[in-house]
């Protein structure tokens, strides 16, 4: 069982920033939060991962609280290509990547 | 730099076939995943492969088998095809190095 909690689905207007909540109170020391996205029909996509700190790369920002029991993904400035599911995974290093869910994003113009 | 590739991209079979599918990994990639995604659910993990043996298996039946070979490339098989089994079947590959899984397109399989 996927040991994350996602809200279904959220919505977000075009160029504002995607705020994507995760909670995950289980998390044990060693594993990581990874979030993947999948939009209708492709393979997910991986967007970030972090373990403790704050992660940002070209795709997103990862916020991730002090005691790790949640977490933030942040699509800074959403378009409307950015429509998906977005998966929140914790998983030890090297494990199985277990998909809950998800959210269903939905930029709208 | 191709990414992971799958193939056939579609299949149709019958209920009692036999059916593979093959995986080529991203260059630099070691280890292969491979996951079933039933239509409306999240992709479930079906097994793992690393230096050509199985190191970890999901919750399937002995019907799906798989192979890794020494180009790191991968099949996945299903025996006594059920109805059931139709899904889009997933391959990811990953660096034991850096342990981020790169998702192919997928091959969705049609069990009639």
């Amino acid at each position: 069982d996927a040991k994350t909690t996602q809200p279904p689905s959220m919505d977000c207007a075009e160029g504002r920033a995607a705020n994507l909540p995760c909670n995950h109170s289980t998390i044990s020391g060693n594993e990581y939060v990874y979030w993947y996205r999948q939009i209708h029909s492709q393979g997910p996509q991986y967007i970030i991962h972090g373990l403790k700190n704050n992660e940002t790369n070209e795709m997103a920002s990862l916020i991730i609280t002090e005691d790790r029991k949640s977490s933030t993904l942040i699509l800074p400035h959403a378009t409307l290509r950015d429509t998906a599911v977005y998966y929140c995974i914790v998983k030890l290093y090297g494990n199985k990547l277990v998909f809950g869910a998800g959210t269903i994003l939905r930029v709208k113009s | 730099d191709a990414g992971v590739t799958q193939s056939p991209t579609h299949l149709i079979k019958t209920r009692g076939q036999q059916v593979t599918l093959r995986c080529s990994p991203k260059s630099g990639h070691d280890t292969v995943s491979w996951y079933q995604q039933a239509l409306g659910q999240g992709p479930q993990f079906i097994f793992q492969y690393y230096e050509e043996e199985e190191r970890q298996r999901g919750n399937f039946p002995d019907r799906f088998s798989g192979h890794q070979f020494p180009n790191y490339s991968s099949e996945l098989n299903v025996n006594a095809l059920l109805l059931g089994d139709s899904a889009l079947y997933l391959c990811a590959s990953s660096s034991i190095l850096t342990d981020i899984q790169y998702f192919g397109a997928g091959t969705r399989l049609s069990v009639l």
